[in-house]
Formats: structure tokens, sequence, C-alpha cells
């Protein structure tokens, strides 16, 4: 079955950039969705097929996906950012959703 | 506005079954698939299944089919997921979330984007 690879934690200080990335065999094919998930609560999507904002997500969230990776980055990062982030594909040879374990973002 | 409504919490023993509902609103409820996806206490999120609320076509992940049953109830929007057999680590949080589904009515990888407020379920003897 297909794997993606999440680092556990990222820290990152008020201000900087965070990159939050989601390893998997030639993952630049498929189309990534990013969740943002805060204690407590159901996950909310910030970034869809790869590089898509949803209405209400701020700029400072982009994404990127080619090669064997794909990358969440944060701009600017504040305090309210500080949550778990997943990413998640659908596997078309096994019909499959996947989803990667999950980086918890700590804002320093 | 798209709204997820799932049942209350639950605490079954071991060898039980668990029906968690998640009632849809402000949408057409069998223009879209269904997915549910849970997670245990502290870990990631994990797929289940999803289902066309249309037609009835399901898709499962490998570990839940027998023991996973859904069914929707189209006169109320609702969807049901019933979890048989519980073992203790059956112990989540478990979610509903919408999806677009393609023109056959299968689900090609778009994302979830309204989910329920989860349905905490506790398997304990």
């Amino acid at each position: 079955s297909y794997v993606l690879t999440q680092p556990p934690s990222v820290s990152v200080a008020p201000g900087k950039t965070a990159r939050i990335t989601c390893g998997g065999n030639n993952i630049g094919s498929k189309s990534v969705h990013w969740y943002q998930q805060k204690p407590g609560q159901a996950p909310v999507v910030v970034i869809y097929y790869n590089s898509d904002r949803p209405l209400g997500i701020p700029e400072r969230f982009s994404g990127s996906n080619s090669g064997n990776t794909a990358t969440l980055t944060i701009s600017r990062v504040e305090a309210g950012d500080e949550a778990d982030y997943y990413c998640q594909v659908w596997d078309s040879s096994s019909d499959h959703v996947v989803f990667g374990g999950g980086t918890k973002l700590t804002v320093l | 506005q798209v709204q997820l409504v799932q049942s209350g919490a639950e605490v079954k023993k071991p060898g039980a079954s668990v029906k968690v509902s998640c009632k849809a609103s402000g949408y057409t409820f069998t223009d879209y698939g269904l997915s549910w996806v849970r997670q245990a206490p502290g870990q990631g999120l994990e797929w289940m299944v999803w289902i066309n609320p249309y037609n009835g076509y399901t898709n499962y992940e490998q570990k839940f089919p027998g023991r996973v049953a859904l069914t929707t109830d189209t006169s109320t929007s609702t969807a049901y997921m019933e979890l048989r057999s519980l073992r203790s680590d059956d112990t989540a949080v478990y979610y509903c979330a919408r999806t677009v589904l393609d023109s056959s009515g299968w689900y090609q990888g778009p994302p979830f984007d309204y989910w329920g407020q989860g349905t905490l379920v506790t398997v304990s003897s």
C-alpha cells in the first residue's frame, strides 16, 4: 500500500517560515491535500490539489508538489498556526485514501 | 451553510457494536460522497470507507470489510456507520467528511471539504 511520510514535529519562531514535508513514491504524480487540525477540533483543509487555497485560508499558506516530496509552506508564522498538519492523497492503484502520519507544528 | 452533525459519544464493551450517525444539511445529500475517518487518542487520521449516498456504492479500507456497515437515509440526509465486534483499539474519534464524486459516482481524489464534529467511541470492559 502507498505510504506517506511526514516529520513528527516542526518548530519555528513567530514571523519565520515553516515547511512541512510529505514524502511518497512519485508523489508528484498525485494530487495532495493538506489539513490543519487544532486540539479537540475536526480537520480543516488548508491546501488542496497541491497548491490551491480554500476561501478563508490566509495567503501565508502555500503548497508545492514535485518528485517524491510535497511541501506545505507557512510564511510569517503566527501563534494561531500551531496545530497538527496532515497530508492526504488518493492512491489510484489501491483505490484508497491515504493520510500521512501528521506533523505537529510548534510556534516557539 | 453546509453542516455535518454527528451523534454523541458512546461507551461500549468489547465485542459489542456501535452505530454513529452523520446528519447533513445545507446541500443536496445525494450529490456528494461521505467518508468516515477515525483518529485514535494521540494518533493520526485513518481513512476507513466512503459511500455514495445516491446509489450506495462503497469502498472500504482493507482492514475494515466485514466489520463496518454503512447505510444512508436519504429522507433525513443522514448517514450511519456501524462498527461491529468492537475491540479496545477501536477506541477513537470517528469523523464523517464530505467529498465530491466523479461523474460515475466514484471517489477519485478530491479533498474532504466539510467534516463533522467527531464522535468519541470508547471501547472498554
